[in-house]
């Protein structure tokens, strides 16, 4: 799977937007973009996935730059509850081969 | 409803002991299943998948093994723990359709 950089920690607020960056600039034509969440002591959560498109959900929006060489994280209106480590992860689509996390983004939010 | 069960939910265990955690996935047929370990401090890393059953595909050679006996069923196992082995350990399952995988709550082992 090709590799993402993604920072290793990010502060925000709670109740304001949080953009969390991923940087992927191996990516095949074929990759999705996929992001997942871990809360402490839990099993990852998926959250959003696109190809090309901005995406969203009820959880959150993709930012998919034009080149496909990075993409952004949108949480529209942090809560506590978001406080977690990101991950930013590259496969085709399902990954039915496995995903490769990395070390993700550990998002701290402020009350 | 699909749910995913995974325990026990804690484990110590010591050294040279055997192992033997458990999956089972509700509400679907034939999904790919997956072993995830977390070690302290560390990101998830694939041990083993299948897609179906009997059939196991291994990420890392390691001390542990993993059979597929029934269709929404996967077993990790060990015949005698080290202490390296300690970690998070998650199951996870996706199928053909789906958005992206569903994991279990998770299984903190200690090796002692």
């Amino acid at each position: 799977d090709a590799k993402t950089t993604q920072p290793n920690s990010m502060e925000s607020n709670e109740e304001e937007p949080v953009h969390l960056p991923c940087n992927h600039s191996t990516i095949s034509g074929t990759d999705y973009i996929h992001w997942y969440r871990q809360l402490p002591s839990q099993g990852p959560e998926y959250v959003i996935h696109g190809l090309t498109s901005n995406v969203n959900n009820r959880m959150a929006s993709l930012a998919i730059a034009e080149d496909r060489k990075s993409s952004t994280l949108i949480l529209h209106r942090a809560t506590l509850r978001d406080a977690a480590v990101y991950y930013c992860i590259l496969s085709l689509r399902g990954g039915a081969d496995g995903l490769t996390f990395g070390k993700g983004t550990h998002l701290i939010i402020q009350p | 409803s699909q749910t995913i069960h995974q325990w026990p939910a804690t484990l110590v265990q010591p050294v040279g002991s055997p192992l033997s955690l458990e999956c089972t996935v509700e509400g679907t047929s034939n999904p790919n299943l997956y072993w995830y370990r977390q070690a302290a401090g560390r990101g998830l890393q694939l041990l083993f998948y299948s897609i179906g059953i009997g059939q196991i595909s291994s990420e890392v050679p390691q001390n542990l093994s993993a059979s597929r006996p029934q269709d929404r069923q996967f077993i990790l196992s060990s015949k005698k723990l080290l202490l390296s082995d300690s970690g998070f350990y998650l199951c996870a399952w996706i199928q053909g359709g789906k958005d992206g995988y569903t994991f279990g709550s998770g299984t903190r082992l200690t090796v002692v």
